[in-house]
């Protein structure tokens, strides 16, 4: 069976631009989460997805969304981006909403804001 | 304070060594712990569930003091494959998967 998929893998950008971030969880899954990665430092929580609707979302900007489809893909959306948001996007998927600590990865998608 | 504090790293430690890495957490209503391992431009992987009484899989021994608000990971016989960061991760419950991670520890074993 096939893992969490994110695309694309890597992309530049530059200041002001918007960013989709796309992520296909693992079959059976009906949760994802995304997670933001600089370097040297820990995944930061963004957001949780369950069943279509928001269920959790971090210490982030409002130029942050993301939605998930019928299909339980997802989407992450950064408007206006910022040298800041220079980082490993992960997106994860867990079977179910909450209270676990596996979540499975996808290999990310690095961005690059010039 | 941040949320999950690590041991700054990196261990660099031979081959056979046993290592051990250090976690505190500062919400005492943290609900569940973990330890995961990223490898070098790789997505984070769970390696163990931390709990109270003290868990062991194979090489790896994780113990859990809710008291002090401490986690520790043991690695006994260090392999070159263990070379990676090993992730300080608390999930704070509440009904959706929100997971704080650590920093890391990066662990280098040379032979």
């Amino acid at each position: 069976d096939a893992g969490v998929t994110q695309s694309p893998t890597h992309l530049i950008k530059t200041r002001g631009q918007h960013v989709t971030l796309r992520c296909s969880p693992i079959s059976g899954h009906k949760s994802v989460s995304w997670y933001q990665q600089v370097l040297g430092q820990g995944p930061q929580f963004i957001f949780q997805y369950y069943e279509k609707e928001e269920r959790g979302r971090g210490n982030f900007p409002d130029r942050f969304s993301a939605r998930q489809f019928p299909n339980y893909s997802s989407e992450l959306n950064v408007n206006a981006l910022l040298l800041g948001d220079s980082a490993l996007y992960l997106c994860a998927s867990s079977p179910r909403q909450g209270d676990t600590g596996e979540l499975f990865f996808g290999e990310g998608s690095r961005l690059t804001v010039l | 304070r941040k949320e999950v504090e690590q041991d700054p790293g990196p261990f660099n430690v031979p081959e056979g060594a046993t290592v051990a890495f250090n976690c505190t957490y500062s919400n005492s209503a943290s609900q569940s712990f973990f330890w995961y391992r990223q490898d070098c431009r790789k997505e984070p992987k769970l390696l163990m569930s931390v709990y109270s009484s003290g868990n062991e899989d194979g090489r790896f021994t994780a113990q859990l003091n809710r008291a002090s608000q401490y986690i520790s990971l043991l690695i006994r016989d260090s392999k070159l494959s263990d070379s990676a960061t090993y992730l300080c991760v608390v999930n704070l419950g509440g009904g959706y998967n929100k997971l704080i991670f650590g920093a890391g520890t990066r662990l280098a074993v040379h032979p």
